[in-house]
């Protein structure tokens, strides 16, 4: 069984910090999304990365994929209040019929 | 907003009873997946329908069944519940094709098991 591991669990930052989150399996993933979700809400998908080595930016959010395929991480510059909410990276499983596996998230809180 | 809906937002219940959640996908979507997430789980999968059929099971249990009909919506019935259902239930919709794996996420219906 495939799994991903995010850390860290839990960041607790002031506005104007950088960050970085990670996800990080022993298995390869056929691709790698990032989620950000709020308290009783559905997530919501910020990017989608499929190729080893991938990076793609979202404003002030870079998502990288490693060259393995195996791991990812998440950098937030400048971290504003309203990036708030739980972080989840979800892998593609090889093989599979687009199931998703799911990391058990990053809860981040930025202070004003 | 995602384009994938999900009634009803909240369901409250009593142990033994049983219920049905309703999804429907994005417009054009052919699969569906059924996830529940729990405080101390995370986010499981529990079960895919692409276009009608059953394509992949999660940690589903035997008292949890699922379909998808022929307009697509999905339907998750859960019986014999028990007080450790109690959890947030999520349906996603992906794009044509079995092998696509972007998901993209019902706002949820929330379960309170009593």
């Amino acid at each position: 069984t495939q799994l991903l591991e995010q850390s860290p669990q839990f960041l607790s930052i002031q506005e104007g910090e950088n960050l970085t989150v990670y996800c990080n399996s022993s298995s390869v993933f056929s691709s790698l999304q990032w989620y950000r979700q709020e308290p009783g809400e559905g997530p919501v998908l910020l990017v989608t990365v499929v190729t080893g080595g991938e990076v793609k930016k979202l404003k002030r959010l870079t998502f990288q994929f490693g060259d393995a395929r195996k791991d990812s991480s998440l950098h937030i510059t400048a971290a504003q209040p309203g990036d708030t909410g739980l972080y989840l990276c979800a892998g593609g499983e090889l093989g599979s019929q687009g199931n998703l596996i799911f990391g058990k998230g990053t809860k981040l809180s930025v202070k004003p | 907003d995602s384009g994938v809906t999900q009634t009803p937002k909240h369901l409250i219940t009593a142990t033994g009873q049983r219920v049905t959640l309703r999804c429907s996908p994005r417009s054009g979507d052919l699969s569906v997946y059924w996830y529940q997430q729990s405080l101390d789980q995370g986010l499981q999968f529990l079960i895919q329908y692409y276009n009608g059929e059953e394509r992949a099971k999660g940690n589903i249990l035997e008292r949890f069944s699922a379909q998808q009909f022929p307009d697509l919506h999905s339907e998750l019935n859960l019986s014999s519940l028990e007080l450790g259902d109690s959890a947030l239930y999520f349906c996603a919709s992906s794009a044509s094709g079995p092998h696509t794996d972007t998901q993209y996420f019902g706002p949820g219906t929330r379960l309170t098991v009593l």
